[in-house]
C-alpha cells in the first residue's frame, strides 16, 4: 500500500536555527518524491521534488530508499518559511494519484 | 498564465442535496485532478481526469464523481451529501508527462448542514 508519514504534526524552531521535516513512505516500487507548502492564505504549491535534485529557498530534501525516507531540512530556518509542510509521493510511468502526508506545520519565532 | 480556477469558492449545503464544483486548469494542461482536504484524513485523492477520460480514482464512494471536458475544464459531482462531506474540494491540473508538477487551485469550501 502506499503511504506517506509524517510523524510531526507540529514543529517549532528559532529563527536561524536548522530545520528537519521528517517524511517517511511506503511504496512497492520506485515513487517520486514531493515536498508540498501551504502558506497562510495561499494555495498549496510545489517546493521541491526529489527528481530535481535542487535546492528552492534553501530547503533541500534526499531520498534514502534504504530508509524510505525524503526528510526536508534547511540549515538556517526563516520567519517566512512557517508554514503547512506536505510531503506527497505518486508512482512513475503516468500516474498523476499524489499521495500525501497529514502534514507538518512549521513555526518559525523571532 | 492564470492558476488553477475554482468555482464557487464556498459552499452551503444540507445533507441529502447534491453539488457540482468546477475547476479550470492551467492553459494547456490536460491533466485535472481532486482532492478532499479535512482535518482529520488530510489530503485525499478523488479522482484524476485526461483527455476526458477518468484515469485513475480514488477510494471513495460512488457519491463521488466527475467528468472532464474537451477544452480540459473539469467538474466533480457530490450526490446525497452527508455531513462528513464538508471539506475543501482541491482541483490540480498538470501537463500529462507522466509524474509532473501538480499546480493547486484555492479550493472550494463545502459545508454540510
Amino acid at each position: 500500500a502506499q503511504r506517506v508519514t509524517q510523524p510531526e504534526k507540529l514543529l517549532s524552531v528559532f529563527k536561524g536555527a536548522p530545520v528537519e521535516l521528517k517524511c517517511n513512505y511506503s511504496y512497492s516500487g520506485s515513487p517520486e518524491l514531493f515536498w508540498y507548502v501551504q502558506y497562510s492564505r495561499q494555495r498549496l504549491q510545489l517546493l521541491l521534488r526529489h527528481i530535481s535534485r535542487e535546492s528552492i529557498k534553501g530547503f533541500t530534501a534526499d531520498l534514502n530508499k534504504g530508509e524510505t525516507s525524503f526528510h526536508l531540512k534547511k540549515p538556517f530556518a526563516q520567519e517566512e518559511d512557517s508554514a503547512m509542510y506536505y510531503c506527497a509521493l505518486s508512482g512513475r510511468g503516468g500516474s498523476e494519484k499524489l499521495v500525501f502526508g497529514k502534514g507538518t506545520k512549521l513555526t518559525v519565532n523571532p | 498564465k492564470a492558476g488553477v480556477t475554482q468555482t464557487p469558492r464556498y459552499l452551503i449545503k444540507t445533507r441529502g442535496q447534491q453539488v457540482t464544483l468546477s475547476c479550470s486548469p492551467i492553459s494547456g494542461h490536460r491533466s485535472v485532478s481532486w482532492y478532499q482536504q479535512t482535518p482529520g484524513q488530510g489530503l485525499q485523492f478523488l479522482f484524476e481526469y485526461f483527455s476526458e477520460t477518468q484515469r485513475n480514482k480514488g477510494n471513495f464512494p460512488g457519491r463521488f464523481s466527475g467528468r472532464q471536458f474537451s477544452n480540459s475544464r473539469s467538474e466533480m459531482n457530490v450526490s446525497t451529501l452527508e455531513l462528513g462531506d464538508s471539506a475543501l474540494y482541491l482541483c490540480a491540473s498538470s501537463l500529462p508527462a507522466g509524474s509532473d508538477t501538480q499546480y493547486f487551485g484555492p479550493g472550494t469550501r463545502l459545508t454540510v448542514l
